[in-house]
């Protein structure tokens, strides 16, 4: 089976840098995925990362060490806006076909 | 403009009662699915479809029935077996093209179900 697991809330002040951690054990592994959703809305993609090393897409960033089954999401210059809950989810394989399976969330709260 | 269709935005069912949901797509994506979100909490998978005609249990599958008779098409009934149906539900959809590619996922707006 699949685990990931991610802190629950997280909370800075706009214009600050938050760093949110995400562990993870599956079989099969073939990258890992965040999504951003905002408070009754769709989850949304934000990045994947397949292999090691720093993926940066404006002022968002994810990282990756799949030797030590870790992940980040890194959110610069955070604006109010940037309030949400953010899901790392792994793509692992099952039966042939890859299917997500996300973490539980952390909520981050940006304050003025 | 091309995406993925929920409806209704909220539903309630009564005690005995099956409920359907749908899900419908206009992005050309082979792969559907269908996730449950309870408060504070991640999202798990409860069907999931590669092709017209075929769909897959995912983690949570008992209490619910899916239908794939269109590739745009993907509604999820919520039986009466289902004792605890209170949740929002999510239905997406991706490309599914090679074992390996990156193919994320595109989310519907939701469906928050009550009972009544």
């Amino acid at each position: 089976g699949q685990s990931l697991e991610q802190p629950s809330e997280v909370t800075a002040v706009e214009g600050a840098i938050v760093q949110i951690n995400c562990t993870y054990q599956t079989s099969g592994f073939y990258g890992l995925s965040w999504y951003q959703q905002h408070d009754g809305g769709a989850p949304t993609f934000l990045s994947y990362n397949a292999l090691d090393g720093l993926e940066e897409t404006g002022r968002f960033s994810s990282f990756l060490s799949r030797s030590d089954s870790y992940g980040y999401l890194l959110l610069q210059e955070l604006q109010m806006k940037d309030s949400a809950s953010y899901f790392c989810a792994v793509r692992a394989q099952n039966t042939g076909f890859q299917k997500l399976v996300f973490g539980t969330g952390t909520r981050l709260l940006v304050s003025p | 403009d091309g995406g993925i269709t929920q409806s209704p935005k909220y539903l309630f069912r009564k005690e005995g009662q099956n409920v359907t949901l749908s899900c419908e797509q206009n992005l050309n994506h082979d792969a559907m699915y269908w996730y449950r979100q309870d408060p504070g909490q991640g999202l798990r998978l409860i069907y999931y479809s590669q092709i017209v005609n075929d769909f897959q249990k995912g983690d949570i599958a008992e209490g619910y029935s899916v239908s794939r008779e269109k590739k745009e098409s993907f509604p999820l009934t919520v039986t009466s077996a289902q004792k605890n149906p209170t949740a929002f539900y999510l239905c997406a959809s991706s490309f599914e093209r090679t074992p390996y590619a990156n193919e994320k996922l595109f989310f519907g707006s939701g469906t928050q179900l009550s009972v009544l």
